[in-house]
């Protein structure tokens, strides 16, 4: 039974780039969630996709948007980049909307330079 | 905005003792919390939850409180061993179903 899985693991842009992470949720979840996590701090909630709409969002601009495929998969993707875009980007999946026991990936690191 | 908090951000104990985690949340309105391990270079790992009309709930080795008077929640864990060495992170859903994190207690196992 896969766990979530994440790409890329790691990650260098530079400045004004744009990127995107990828994310597989756990075998039979259906709802996924981004969160940031800066160096030394707790995971911040990005925002939530349910049945490929996004249902939740945190305090985040739009530069971060995102999309949940059919098969569950969900991208992050993340607009003229600045410095302080660099984190631990997290997914974490779970069954139904609301995040009943969440299941995180090991994350993608992102360093923009 | 309300938020999640940590008493302390770090605890060390020696091996074989019990560990206390303690986490102080704001948000009233919060009726479910989960507590989260977080090994180097990994994602967060959970350990246990509880809803709010609990006060208690046990797992293998480790014990959940919940004090709503006092928006407190603490994480026990018994026998401490030198793979519980993690950072240990106090979440909360809040009434828009959105799920808020503390900074974390890195806690460090002596042997």
């Amino acid at each position: 039974d896969a766990g979530v899985t994440q790409s890329p693991t790691h990650l260098i842009k530079t400045r004004g780039q744009q990127v995107t992470l990828r994310c597989s949720p756990k075998s039979g979840h259906d709802t996924v969630s981004w969160y940031q996590q800066a160096l030394g701090q707790g995971p911040q909630f990005i925002f939530q996709y349910y049945e490929e709409e996004e249902r939740q969002r945190g305090n985040f601009p739009d530069r971060f948007s995102g999309h949940q495929f059919p098969n569950y998969s969900s991208e992050l993707n993340v607009n003229a980049l600045l410095l302080g875009d660099s984190a631990l980007y997290l997914c974490a999946s779970s069954l139904g909307w609301g995040p009943e026991t969440q299941y995180f990936g090991p994350g993608t690191r992102l360093l923009v330079l | 905005g309300e938020s999640v908090g940590l008493h302390l951000p770090t605890l060390s104990v020696q091996e074989g003792d019990n560990s206390i985690i303690n986490c102080a949340y704001s948000n009233s309105a919060s009726d479910y919390f989960i507590w989260y391990k977080q090994e180097s270079g990994k994602g967060p790992q959970f350990i246990i939850d509880i809803r709010s009309n609990m006060d208690k709930r046990q797992g293998q080795r480790v014990t959940v409180l919940l004090n709503k008077t006092v928006k407190h929640l603490s994480l026990q864990i018994a026998a401490t061993q030198p793979g519980d060495s993690a950072v240990y992170f106090c979440a909360e859903r809040g009434g828009d179903y959105k799920l808020s994190f503390g900074a974390g207690t890195t806690v460090t196992v002596r042997a």
